[in-house]
């Protein structure tokens, strides 16, 4: 079965320090990959997505993941945090069960960002 | 912009209660799930539709059911609601073509005590 790993679940780190929050996937067949996001008291926006083409996808915000296919990782970066990053963060891959396209999410990874 | 929207961000429910769980998107999405979120746990698929009147079980669907009867319209029903069902509820929906990308509501925090 599909799943996904964040390997950490906490991740501190100081304003303007660069961040990864890193994210593995079991999948033997080809998988869309996404990185979603959520502030505090809200629901899920989506961050970035890889669907084909080049394996280093961006976000508006500054953000950036790559897709290392060899590796089976996503892992999503960030040279430098801002306090407004301070959320929780989900991988997810998308995979084709039983004719459904379905999400499967990773424990997520909640990034606190310190003065 | 896509919306999504569930009826109530904070519900205290009783133990035994029924309780119904609205979800409305605006975008004539074909598909919606319902998910539970918790703590270390990450999302968990409870059901999704595909179309009016459709229903598939997800990961986790016991102890619970939905109803389809409009496209908008997606509802997630506790029959009896219990303490290990205390959780956060998110909705989503996705249209059958677009890159899997599901767009989701702003959860429903249920407490039942």
């Amino acid at each position: 079965a599909q799943s996904v790993t964040q390997l950490d679940s906490q991740v501190p780190v100081f304003e303007e320090a660069p961040v990864e929050l890193r994210c593995n996937y079991s999948s033997s067949v080809s998988v869309y990959l996404f990185w979603y996001v959520q502030y505090p008291n809200q629901g899920l926006q989506l961050l970035l997505k890889y669907l084909s083409g080049s394996t280093l996808v961006e976000s508006i915000n500054g953000f950036e993941a790559e897709f290392n296919k060899s590796q089976t990782s996503f892992h999503l970066r960030k040279p430098s945090v801002h306090i407004s990053d301070t959320a929780e963060y989900f991988c997810a891959v998308s995979v084709r069960i039983q004719g459904a396209q379905k999400l499967v999410f990773g424990q997520g990874t909640r990034l606190t960002i310190n003065p | 912009d896509v919306k999504v929207t569930q009826s109530s961000r904070y519900l205290v429910k009783r133990t035994g209660e029924k309780v119904f769980l609205e979800c409305v998107q605006d975008m004539d999405h074909e598909n919606m799930f319902w998910y539970r979120q918790d703590p270390g746990l990450g999302l968990r698929l409870i059901y999704f539709s595909y179309d009016v009147k459709m229903k598939e079980k997800g990961d986790i669907p016991e102890g619970y059911s939905v109803s389809r009867e409009k496209k908008e319209r997606f509802s997630l029903i506790l029959e009896s609601a219990s303490t290990n069902q205390t959780s956060m509820y998110l909705c989503a929906s996705r249209p059958t073509s677009g890159g899997a990308v599901q767009y989701f509501g702003p959860g429903t925090r249920l407490t039942v005590t």
